[in-house]
């Protein structure tokens, strides 16, 4: 039972473009979301955060946005660069539990 | 600050054998929690460490287990490994007091043999 989803394994962009990377999740009880990027065998690195009182966070290229009707949330990176390119992770957390869940992750490479 | 750091980088078992990974949280930081990656199941938590307690836990066997220090490091242990016990193991830090971003450490890569 997959409580957070991501269902496109890859997405291909060229530079300058925008990046959209898309998040399902089903548990409701889920208060907090973030984006993690990750390079091979290298440790996650937070990207940004959104709380569910919120519905759009934004910090520089990244603006994350959070649909809690549709249980969805999404990630837009503008303008992708090159340096994008990496597997990006949706974490999911609930009520002050440490516990992240994660999605399978979406492989974004950004084309020069 | 130093960010978190995890002890050894690679390691090579054999099945059978045990390990123990490390981990050090950024200074400050009282929770360590320890996941792991394979190709097919993704990024799963394993369990949470604050203030020397264990205060969750997923769902893996009992062949792994932790502890905290006083100074908030951590330790993971594999007992009796098996060859699906290959996996990069990744620790994150964060103060523990809930809602907020856990950093990551570079990761164990663990190969068993």
């Amino acid at each position: 039972d997959q409580q957070v989803k991501q269902n496109s394994p890859s997405l291909s962009v060229q530079e300058g473009r925008i990046s959209i990377l898309n998040c399902d999740y089903t548990n409701s009880m889920f208060d907090y979301f973030l984006w993690y990027k990750k390079y091979p065998a290298e440790g996650p690195t937070f990207l940004i955060s959104i709380s569910s009182i919120k519905d759009k966070n934004e910090d520089g290229r990244f603006t994350v946005f959070l649909n809690k009707s549709a249980k969805h949330l999404s990630l837009h990176i503008v303008p992708s660069q090159p340096g994008d390119s990496a597997v990006y992770f949706c974490a999911a957390v609930q009520g002050g539990s440490e516990k992240l869940v994660f999605g399978k992750g979406t492989k974004l490479t950004v084309n020069p | 600050k130093a960010g978190v750091t995890q002890t050894p980088r690679y390691l090579i078992k054999t099945r059978g054998q045990q390990v123990t990974l490390s981990c050090s949280p950024i200074s400050g930081h009282r929770s360590v929690s320890w996941y792991q990656q394979t190709p097919g199941q993704g990024l799963q938590f394993l369990f949470e460490y604050f203030s020397e307690t264990q205060r969750n836990k997923g769902n893996f066997p009992g062949r792994f287990s932790g502890r905290q220090f006083s100074n908030s490091r951590s330790e993971m242990n594999v007992s009796t490994l098996e060859l699906g016990d290959s996996a990069l193991y990744l620790c994150a830090s964060s103060s523990g007091t809930g809602e907020e971003t856990q950093y990551f450490g570079p990761g164990t890569r663990l190969l068993v043999l």
